[in-house]
């Protein structure tokens, strides 16, 4: 149990679009979910903390309007990325803590290639 | 502010010879320490926790405060072992927040 899926795995996308990337818990329910940004050969970068039915957490730097998060139930968070431009390029990962699961075990998504041309 | 730093990027090893990958943290406060691991085209996955002071696939770690580490060691190093591993912190009252390393390449040759 306690996988996490991500959707879509890859996409391109044109300057100046938007693009939605999906995370969910397929088997168990997700009150908190994270989302990462990974550079190439560099770690993983918190970009926010989302929360079931509230407002996402975003670390500093990050930009709430330009990275757009929406967690509206308890198995599924959503990021979109606005306006995107090329430098948003990068792997986006999702996490989630399961309710139950040991502290500081978080499942991880596959991750998601944004291409932005 | 919270830092996790790994030193190696690359860790090249012999099958069979003894592995330490190391982490040092930066935390003022009672950190829990974690290594996740990635193994080729596939997701990051806990490994060990510091708490549980489990050995998982043959590797340990331990806290030490005093050097501010979280070396992750193996005996003897298998060609599976072969993978991205990364060093977390998860700070007191932060939800399960963590703060990641920048990530070990450990290789493990024939």
């Amino acid at each position: 149990g306690a996988v996490v899926s991500q959707h879509p795995s890859r996409v391109i996308c044109k300057s100046g679009t938007s693009v939605k990337i999906e995370c969910r818990s397929l088997d168990f329910q997700a009150t908190t979910m994270f989302w990462y940004r990974q550079f190439p050969k560099q770690s993983l970068m918190l970009m926010a903390t989302s929360n079931e039915g509230s407002k996402a957490t975003y670390e500093q730097g990050v930009e709430k309007d330009k990275f757009l998060i929406n967690h509206a139930s308890l198995t599924l968070s959503t990021l979109t990325v606005t306006s995107a431009h090329p430098e948003d390029s990068s792997f986006y990962i999702c996490s989630a803590t399961r309710q139950g699961a040991g502290t500081g075990e978080l499942f991880f998504g596959e991750g998601s290639r944004l291409t932005v041309l | 502010a919270q830092r996790v730093t790994q030193p190696e990027k690359l860790l090249s090893v012999f099958k069979g010879a003894p592995v330490e990958l190391k982490c040092n943290y930066s935390y003022s406060g009672s950190p829990e320490l974690f290594w996740y691991v990635q193994y080729s085209r596939q997701r990051l996955q806990l490994l060990l926790r510091h708490i549980s002071r489990e050995s998982i696939k043959g590797f340990t770690a331990d806290l030490n405060k005093g050097e501010t580490s979280f070396h992750l060691k193996k005996p003897f190093a298998q060609e599976e072992d072969s993978a991205m591993y990364y060093c977390a912190l998860k700070l007191t009252g932060g939800g399960n927040k963590l703060t990641f390393g920048t990530g070990t390449q450990l290789k493990v040759e024939l």
